[in-house]
């Protein structure tokens, strides 16, 4: 059962453009909303985070918006480059598990030059 | 280096065969985490410690794997009786844990080819 759900599965954008990708979550019990970046070969890599207090948080390029009533938080890059070109995972996880993260399925984004 | 490591980063082995993978993570870090990952999928919990206690497995965890931290810092993955179906990435994370620190930092993975 796949507790958080993400889309789309692949992106192809230009560079320059904005990138976004979506996820939604079921369990209200979650409160820590971690996004990851993963090149081929290489373990996941911590990019943004957010707690459900917050409905926004930026960090250089990356922002994430987060919406509780709806249970739905997105990623959004800004003036995406062709090094952004890698796989990205939402996470979900709460403190009753020990933040073991629960992922989506990933998105594979490629920015095109 | 002071990431999260992992050993071997490549195994190949026949079905049937047991295996053994190693984790070290970050100094200080009380935390330690096993997920598995297959093939265009996001990875998935097994298991994890808090300092030498394991809290928590998932039910993908099946009585062929074992998964230990003796003394609170390295930790080893076992499988025991591979099957095809345990090919995947074996990856670590750890993280602070009690002090508040949620943020998981992930080794490298370890590549595991059941033949």
């Amino acid at each position: 059962q796949q507790q958080v759900k993400q889309s789309p599965q692949s992106l192809i954008v230009q560079k320059g453009g904005i990138s976004i990708i979506n996820c939604a979550y079921e369990n209200t019990a979650f409160d820590y909303f971690p996004w990851y970046q993963q090149f081929p070969g290489k373990g996941p890599a911590l990019l943004i985070a957010i707690r459900p207090d917050v409905s926004e948080k930026k960090e250089g390029r990356f922002t994430i918006s987060f919406n509780k009533s709806a249970k739905q938080f997105s990623l959004h890059i800004m003036d995406s480059q062709p090094g952004d070109s890698a796989t990205y995972f939402c996470a979900a996880s709460r403190v009753n598990s020990g933040y073991a993260l629960n992922f989506g399925k990933g998105t594979s984004l490629l920015v095109t030059p | 280096d002071t990431g999260v490591s992992q050993d071997p980063r490549h195994k190949i082995t026949k079905r049937g065969q047991n295996v053994t993978f190693r984790c070290d993570p970050i100094s200080e870090h009380n935390r330690l985490y096993w997920y598995r990952q297959t093939l265009g999928q996001g990875p998935e919990f097994l298991t994890y410690f808090q300092n030498e206690a394991q809290l928590e497995k998932s039910r993908l965890l099946s009585d062929r794997f074992s998964a230990e931290r003796p003394k609170g810092s390295f930790s080893t993955l076992e499988i025991q009786r591979t099957e095809q179906g345990d090919s995947a990435m074996y990856l670590c994370a750890s993280s602070i844990g009690l002090a508040g620190g949620r943020e998981q930092f992930f080794g490298p993975g370890t590549r595991l080819t059941v033949l």
